[in-house]
């Protein structure tokens, strides 16, 4: 099993530009999990799913859109990048009271 | 609110020192408490979890017990390594509503053992 994979794991954006980071799980897990990580910030939540055809939104939402119209499938927007939204992202699973298993991230530069 | 705080770092550490990275938290209800370790360029890895309070923790030589009456779960371990330098989180799990349970972690306490 490959776990939680993320794509692509690095990418430039000009401000204004519109891109999609991709989370596959192949555990079958029902809840996903999107967090930007930032310097001295920790990790904080963006959006979460908790099961195909739902999204939810977290502590730091604005900026973003997500879908999750398969159930391994996970995607994250941005639609009109900022400089603020330059960041590591991690997407994470998880199935029942299960801990959080979290893909390898996407190091995202807005310039 | 949910909150975790960790000391802050950078910590260095000489190998076979001795280490406590302290991590309290605030939460209402009982929390399923966390640490999660990340490796230089990699995704979060769980070290070692707790439950209920009392519940002691322990993986690859760390250690953990969850204190309720003082609300921590401090990271321990007797005699770091270098392979140990790493960034560690401390994280809570507590129900946040709609069916969902939320982490909430700490800002992460960078550790570097020098041999």
């Amino acid at each position: 099993n490959a776990g939680v994979t993320q794509t692509p794991k690095f990418r430039v954006l000009k401000t204004g530009q519109s891109m999609t980071l991709l989370c596959a799980q192949d555990m079958n897990h029902e809840y996903m999990y999107w967090y930007r990580q930032d310097p001295g910030m920790g990790l904080r939540l963006i959006h979460y799913s908790v099961g195909e055809g739902t999204t939810a939104k977290g502590e730091v939402p604005d900026g973003y859109n997500v879908s999750r119209l398969k159930k391994q499938n996970f995607l994250l927007g941005l639609e009109s990048a900022a400089p603020s939204q330059t960041s590591v992202y991690f997407c994470a699973s998880r199935q029942g009271t299960d801990t959080q298993y979290f893909g390898p991230g996407t190091r995202l530069t807005v310039l | 609110g949910n909150s975790v705080t960790q000391m802050e770092g950078p910590v260095t550490l000489s190998e076979e020192a001795f280490l406590t990275i302290n991590c309290t938290y605030t939460a209402t209800g009982y929390p399923s408490l966390f640490w999660y370790v990340q490796y230089p360029g990699e995704g979060l890895q769980l070290l070692l979890k707790a439950t209920k309070a009392d519940d002691k923790g322990s993986n690859k030589g760390f250690e953990a017990t969850y204190r309720k009456e003082t609300t921590s779960f401090h990271l321990e371990k007797g005699s770091v390594q270098v392979s140990d330098s790493a960034v560690y989180f401390c994280a809570l799990r507590a129900y946040s509503g709609a069916g969902s349970y939320q982490l909430t972690f700490g800002k992460g306490t960078k550790l570097s053992v020098i041999p």
